[in-house]
C-alpha cells in the first residue's frame, strides 16, 4: 500500500523559512517523479513544484509564485523528499500534500499544515 | 499558462442520479487531463486520467470523456459518498501543472 506522510508544518512569520518533509513507503520510491501540491484555506487545488527521479536527473520545475524562495529535494536511500520554504509570504498559507506522479497525481499524502503569519 | 476552466461551481444532485461535471482547457491538451475528487479534511484522490483512464480501485460509474479543450467526467448514479469537490488537472504543457477551480457536488 502506498504511503505518504507529510510532516514539518507549523505556525511561522513572514520572511520566515520551514522545511518538510514526505515520507514515503509502499512503492519504489527512486523511480517516481514526487510533486508538491497546496491548498490555501477554503480553496481550490495549486502545483508547487516537483522533483524528477534520478533516473530523468532529478530535474526540479516550481511554480512561478514560488520559484527563486522554495527548493524540492529528495533522498532516495531513505524515501524521503523535502521542500524548503524560504521568504515565506502570508499567501503561501494553506495545506501542503506530496503526491507521486510528474504528469497526474497517483496518490497524495494527507497533507500538512503551513500557517504564514506574524 | 493553461487556463482549466470548471462549471457549474456547484452542482446539486439526487441520490441516484446522473452529474455532468464538464472543464474547459484554454488550449489544447489533447486527453492530457485527469480528474480528482477531494472530500473535506481528505487530500485529492485521483479518479481518471488521459481524460478517460479509471484509475485502480475507481467504480464504473465514473467515467470520463473528451479531447482537445472541452471535457467531462459523469457519475451515472450518485452515491451518498460522491458529495465532494471535484477537480481537473491537466498534463500537456507545463510547467505548471494546472488545476480547474473545482466543482462542488451537493445533495439536492
Amino acid at each position: 500500500e502506498v504511503q505518504l506522510v507529510e510532516s514539518g508544518g507549523g505556525l511561522v512569520q513572514p520572511g520566515r523559512s520551514l522545511r518538510l518533509s514526505c515520507s514515503a513507503s509502499g512503492f519504489t520510491f527512486g523511480d517516481y517523479a514526487l510533486s508538491w501540491v497546496r491548498q490555501a484555506p477554503g480553496k481550490g487545488l495549486e502545483w508547487v513544484g516537483l522533483i524528477r527521479s534520478k533516473s530523468y536527473g532529478g530535474t526540479t520545475d516550481y511554480a512561478a509564485s514560488v520559484k527563486g524562495r522554495f527548493t524540492i529535494s529528495r533522498d532516495d536511500s531513505k524515501s524521503i523528499a523535502y521542500l524548503q520554504m524560504s521568504s515565506l509570504k502570508t499567501e503561501d498559507t494553506g495545506v501542503y500534500f506530496c503526491a507521486v506522479g510528474g504528469r497526474y497525481f497517483d496518490y497524495c499524502g494527507q497533507g500538512t499544515l503551513v500557517t504564514v503569519s506574524s | 499558462e493553461i487556463v482549466m476552466t470548471q462549471s457549474p461551481a456547484t452542482l446539486s444532485v439526487s441520490p441516484g442520479e446522473r452529474a455532468t461535471l464538464s472543464c474547459r482547457a484554454s488550449q489544447s491538451v489533447s486527453t492530457n487531463l485527469a480528474w480528482y475528487q477531494q472530500k473535506p479534511g481528505q487530500p485529492p484522490r485521483l479518479l481518471i486520467s488521459d481524460a478517460s483512464t479509471r484509475a485502480t480501485g475507481i467504480p464504473a460509474r465514473f467515467s470520463g470523456s473528451g479531447s482537445g479543450t472541452e471535457f467531462t467526467l459523469s457519475i451515472s448514479s450518485l452515491q451518498s459518498e460522491d458529495f465532494a469537490v471535484y477537480y481537473c488537472q491537466q498534463y500537456n504543457n507545463w510547467p505548471p501543472w494546472t488545476f480547474g477551480q473545482g466543482t462542488k457536488v451537493e445533495i439536492k
